[in-house]
């Protein structure tokens, strides 16, 4: 089957500009999240989506950050604007059910200069 | 609120050797655990999970972890260390103890392997 499809893979923007990232998750996984891994530690959830609902948004900066999945398939997550300390991977998961395991992409990896 | 440290930021040991990657949980439930590998610009990958059932489980690529509740430990092991090993492994913890929500992760340890 083919894995979660990330894009762009890397993108350098200055700070107070905005950004993309989208993902594609894999076919029939209703759950999708979103993580934020800084350079030297473990990724941080951002966001959890069930089918185009909302799960958890509690650690998603909602002053710049916002992501959406209006069909219930892919998803973006916007930086609007952009921080210094923004710059991070950003992985995108999806999973089939509560029981089986998380499919991580490739991520995107954001350089704010 | 469900955390997992992991213990040591690099370890290095010799191809063929033990090699042995700590975890200890935080939980006020009995906890989902995870344990994930990362090799350079991918994704994570599940190495294995720990889901109440038998404590000492076993993963892909010869690896395995035992649930210890009395150390709250889940502890990563293999016996042989191979070069294809080295990467960055990640401990998981499901914050709700269901395993149906997004993982909070330990903050990793970078495997080297010396030929």
């Amino acid at each position: 089957e083919a894995g979660v499809a990330q894009s762009p893979r890397y993108k350098i923007i200055e700070k107070r500009q905005s950004v993309a990232f989208w993902c594609n998750p894999i076919s029939g996984h209703a759950t999708l999240y979103w993580y934020q891994q800084i350079l030297g530690q473990g990724p941080k959830l951002l966001i959890q989506f069930q089918n185009n609902g909302v799960v958890d948004d509690s650690q998603l900066p909602k002053d710049r950050f916002s992501a959406e999945r209006l069909k219930g398939v892919d998803s973006t997550l916007k930086i609007q604007p952009a921080k210094l300390e923004d710059s991070a991977v950003y992985l995108c998961a999806s999973r089939l059910d509560w029981v089986s395991p998380l499919h991580f992409g490739n991520g995107t990896r954001l350089t704010v200069t | 609120a469900q955390s997992v440290t992991q213990l040591g930021s690099h370890v290095s040991v010799s191809e063929g050797a033990l090699v042995l990657l700590r975890c200890n949980y935080s939980s006020s439930v009995p906890p989902y655990l995870f344990w994930y590998v990362q090799y350079p610009n991918q994704g994570l990958q599940l190495l294995l999970k720990y889901t109440s059932a038998a404590t000492l489980v076993k993963g892909i690529n010869g690896f395995e972890a035992e649930f210890k509740k009395s150390e709250t430990s889940f502890h990563l092991t293999k016996p042989s260390a191979h070069m294809s090993d080295a990467a960055e492994y990640f401990c998981a913890v499901s914050p709700s103890g269901g395993g149906a929500d997004g993982l909070t992760f330990g903050k990793g340890t970078h495997l080297i392997i010396q030929p």
